[in-house]
């Protein structure tokens, strides 16, 4: 099993532009989430999906989209990405019975 | 905010000596979880208790949680330098559908 995967590693955009993150897992875990991580801010859930189909927003979701149309995939979309999204995106999946979060190894995304 | 904060936000130790990291958090919670992130990397589950229990041990790992200070505490005994990394505590709600991860512990293990 790989696990969860995201893609791409590294990432430079320039402001206006747009691209996803993928995020993809293998564990059949039904709840997925993505995070961003910023210095001295901890780890911010931006959304989060219980299902395919199925999606909801996090604590800082403004900027960003997502969808679930399978249960192996839940990428995340920057419309339009401003410097304030320059971070370090976190995607992980739940293995509901333990409440243990799996992490993929991040997408460190710049935005100039 | 549930958002957990940790405290210190950075520990130096010797390898052999044990390491200490507090979390607190503001609202009632159901369970909480300590994570492990070591740099450049993502976070790896470490231990759950849930709100009715008051201490767990997983090997050198021991989690208390004092739910009226609305507290809990992560103990690393006998450190070693491969324990150098960032501890995150993450509340979260009955149904796991939210973790609220603070800024985290970053503890630095000296061989």
């Amino acid at each position: 099993n790989a696990g969860v995967t995201q893609t791409p590693k590294f990432q430079v955009l320039k402001t206006g532009q747009s691209m996803t993150l993928q995020c993809a897992q293998d564990m059949n875990h039904e709840y997925m989430s993505w995070y961003r991580q910023d210095p001295g801010m901890g780890l911010r859930l931006i959304h989060y999906s219980v299902g395919a189909g199925i999606t909801d927003q996090g604590e800082v979701p403004n900027g960003y989209n997502v969808s679930r149309s399978t249960t192996e995939d839940f990428p995340l979309r920057l419309l339009s990405a401003a410097p304030s999204q320059t971070s370090v995106y976190l995607c992980a999946g739940l293995k509901q019975n333990t409440g243990e979060l799996f992490f993929g190894e991040g997408s460190r995304l710049t935005v100039l | 905010s549930q958002q957990g904060e940790e405290d210190p936000q950075a520990l130096s130790i010797q390898e052999g000596e044990n390491a200490t990291m507090n979390c607190s958090y503001k609202t009632s919670i159901n369970n909480l979880q300590w994570y492990r992130q070591n740099s450049g990397r993502g976070l790896v589950h470490l231990i759950l208790i849930r709100s009715n229990e008051r201490e767990k041990h997983s090997g050198r790992l021991r989690v208390t949680l004092d739910t009226s200070k609305k507290s809990s505490s992560l103990l690393i005994t006998a450190s070693r330098a491969a324990d150098t990394a960032s501890y995150f505590c993450a509340p979260s709600d009955r149904n796991f559908n939210k973790f609220y991860f603070g800024s985290g512990t970053k503890l630095n293990v000296k061989p």
